[in-house]
């Protein structure tokens, strides 16, 4: 079976200082990832997305990147942390089978993010 | 993806059924309608989705109207756990991005 793994749970992090989140598939193999945030009682907003090792999207002009260096493992990073950074960052992944996704999305358990 | 329109908020008495609904009154031809939730403080989880028929799993029946452009997902029995912010989506399959909502925040009430 697929899943996805997300760590870390929670994170504090000085203002200036890196990120580096990790997020893994098993189970499914050229996957499509994601990564999106949510900030405090807001809806999520997509940040990445990638279709292939190597290659990334980016949706919203920001202090963060990502990368894929293997077919199942997204990183999201940082140089220099923003208090703005803060929220809840959730990796995902989906599957092309050709005709419809058929489950859509499936949604790791999130980093929680605070920037102080 | 097409815009859709959700109430911020319901209530729903405990055993009774959910009836949350959608409008993507945008919608085109070949975009599907999906439905997740989010139970606070974890990642959105998928529930159903469907083009124009009607749909039903485990967890809950997805009703689309005849011109598709509303749709209402149905919780048959809603217990304390079903608490969470649902959100309606209305994208391409395939699409390589979803742009959720605000969602609804439904709460159920013992």
């Amino acid at each position: 079976s697929q899943t996805i793994h997300q760590w870390p749970a929670t994170l504090v992090q000085p203002v200036g200082s890196p990120l580096s989140l990790e997020c893994t598939v098993e189970g499914t193999s050229n996957p499509n990832l994601y990564w999106y945030r949510q900030a405090a009682g807001r809806g999520l907003q997509l940040l990445f997305y990638s279709v292939g090792i190597g290659q990334i999207s980016s949706e919203v002009p920001q202090n963060l990147s990502a990368s894929r260096p293997q077919d199942r493992q997204f990183i999201l990073s940082s140089k220099k942390l923003l208090l703005s950074d803060s929220g809840f960052y959730l990796c995902a992944w989906s599957v092309w089978t050709g005709r419809s996704t058929n489950y859509g999305y499936t949604f790791g358990s999130g980093t929680r993010l605070t920037v102080v | 993806d097409a815009k859709t329109t959700q109430p911020p908020s319901m209530d729903c008495a405990e055993g009774r059924a959910a009836n949350l609904p959608c409008n993507h009154s945008t919608i085109s031809g070949n975009e599907y309608v999906y439905w997740y939730r989010q139970i606070h403080s974890q990642g959105p989880q998928y529930i159903i989705h469907g083009l124009k028929n009607n749909e039903t799993n485990e967890m809950a029946s997805l009703i689309i109207t005849e011109d598709r452009k509303s749709s209402t997902l149905i919780l048959p029995h809603a217990t304390l756990r079903d608490t969470a912010v649902y959100y309606c989506i209305a994208t391409l399959s395939g699409t390589y991005k979803y742009i959720f909502g605000t969602g609804t925040r439904l709460k159920v009430l013992a």
